[in-house]
């Protein structure tokens, strides 16, 4: 019953090229996306959300795209860097008649020199 | 900038003890949660509380587990009896639903160790 799916557990990209992690998603029934960071031994640090009413959102280096009717969302991080090495996650955040967001199983990337 | 607090960052306890951890939420959150990150697995979760109750909870939050929020700032998880396979790291969370980006705020976590 897993409703966030990231299928790469990790991506390896040069430093300054552009990382694309991708998630999908089984149910429709969810009004924010997000995405965090971890390191090790520290907890996820939000990076960037979507509504699901919008396509695309930017933060800088970070931009998520959100496709609705292919169940997908990604996350850019261009130019990489090398601190931008850790562990990403994305969660969706249910409409209503549940409190719980959902995790996917994360992406370990890891940007090289 | 405020942030979620998590004490102990590192508990090590016998199998079969009780024990408590605890969580300072972000003061005008009204939505708290509990997740769990068993080494080089996925965050799963828990709890989540809203309204001095338990609104939801995971199949893994049994009998074991319970939450409280003692004195309307602190959020604390209790594990009863706890088991070799509760060693994980755990993590508080707390949101504001009508945030307009949507996020929960972490902890940097309790490592718990069941020797």
């Amino acid at each position: 019953d897993q409703q966030v799916k990231q299928n790469s557990p990790s991506l390896s990209v040069q430093e300054g090229r552009i990382s694309i992690l991708n998630c999908d998603y089984t149910n429709s029934m969810f009004d924010y996306f997000l995405w965090y960071k971890k390191y090790p031994a520290e907890g996820p640090t939000f990076l960037i959300s979507i509504s699901s009413i919008k396509d695309k959102n930017e933060d800088g280096r970070f931009t998520v795209f959100l496709n609705k009717s292919a169940k997908h969302l990604s996350l850019h991080i261009v130019p990489s860097q090398p601190g931008d090495s850790a562990v990403y996650f994305c969660a969706a955040r249910p409409t209503s008649g549940t409190y719980k967001y959902i995790f996917g199983t994360g992406t370990r990337l890891k940007v090289l020199a | 900038e405020p942030e979620v607090t998590q004490t102990p960052s590192h508990q090590v306890t016998q199998m079969g003890q009780e024990v408590i951890l605890r969580c300072v939420p972000i003061s005008n959150h009204l939505y708290f949660y509990w997740y769990r990150q068993i080494l080089g697995q996925k965050v799963e979760f828990l709890v989540s509380f809203y309204n001095n109750e338990i609104s939801e909870k995971s199949e893994i939050f049994d009998d074991q587990f319970s939450v409280e929020r003692p004195d309307g700032s602190n959020f604390t998880l209790k594990i009863r009896s706890t088991k070799l396979e509760d060693s994980a790291m755990y993590f508080c969370a707390s949101g504001s639903r009508t945030g307009s980006t949507g996020e929960l705020f972490f902890g940097e976590g309790s490592r718990l160790t069941v020797l």
